[in-house]
């Protein structure tokens, strides 16, 4: 079973803090790797991705940093606000074919202190 | 969301009875899928779509089946529910042709 093993299982960090949350992956063939973000009674969303041809992709404060030598890919959210506090998932995606499945890490609980 | 409607929202069910779950999409995308969460196993892909009536198994399909018979809707059976399957259950669309997935805000399913 290819596998994508997420740590930490839960983080706490302080408002204005760096939160970082890492991933790694086995199957070379991978070259998605997007991050949900799912608050509690909703569905996981979309927070960001990157594929494995940059090192390093910044949408506002949530940032993913890709090592592809490493199998490793992580998201950094600068300046952490109470309402990051949320589950976070990372996943990855690729190999081929047309049915796009992804292959999902058991996801990070982060809360974020005010 | 993005069109994605999930039904019921929350439903408890004894053991033994069949269940069955909607998905309903307004957007017309091919790519349809079933997921269970539960605590410590993350999602888990239970069953997935690539069109009417073309539908493959996922990782923990066991006990549970699915039809497609229009674009917009995706059922999930559970043929004849045992507590086991008490979770978290999410449906989500593939949006154009990469990997963007949208998740429907899920149903809560208790077997008593």
């Amino acid at each position: 079973q290819q596998q994508v093993k997420q740590s930490p299982q839960s983080l706490i960090v302080q408002k204005g803090g760096i939160s970082i949350i890492n991933c790694a992956y086995e199957n070379t063939a991978f070259d998605y790797f997007p991050w949900y973000q799912q608050f509690p009674g909703k569905g996981p969303a979309l927070l960001i991705a990157i594929r494995p041809d940059v090192s390093e992709k910044k949408e506002g404060r949530f940032t993913i940093s890709f090592n592809k030598s490493a199998k490793q890919f992580s998201l950094h959210i600068m300046d952490s606000q109470p309402g990051d506090s949320a589950t976070y998932f990372c996943a990855a995606g690729g190999g081929g074919g047309n049915n796009r499945k992804l292959i999902w890490g058991l996801g990070t609980s982060l809360g974020v202190n005010p | 969301d993005a069109g994605i409607t999930q039904s019921p929202r929350h439903k408890v069910t004894e053991t033994g009875t069949p269940v069955t779950l909607r998905c309903h999409q307004t957007e017309n995308h091919r790519y349809m899928y079933w997921y269970r969460q539960d605590p410590g196993h993350g999602l888990r892909l239970i069953h997935y779509s690539y069109g009417v009536k073309d539908t493959d198994k996922g990782e923990v399909s066991d006990g549970y089946s699915v039809s497609r018979s229009k674009t917009e809707d995706f059922l999930l059976t559970l043929e004849s529910a045992t507590s086991s399957q008490t979770s978290v259950y999410f449906c989500a669309i593939r949006e154009g042709g990469g990997y963007g997935y949208t998740f429907g805000s899920g149903t809560r399913l208790t077997v008593v």
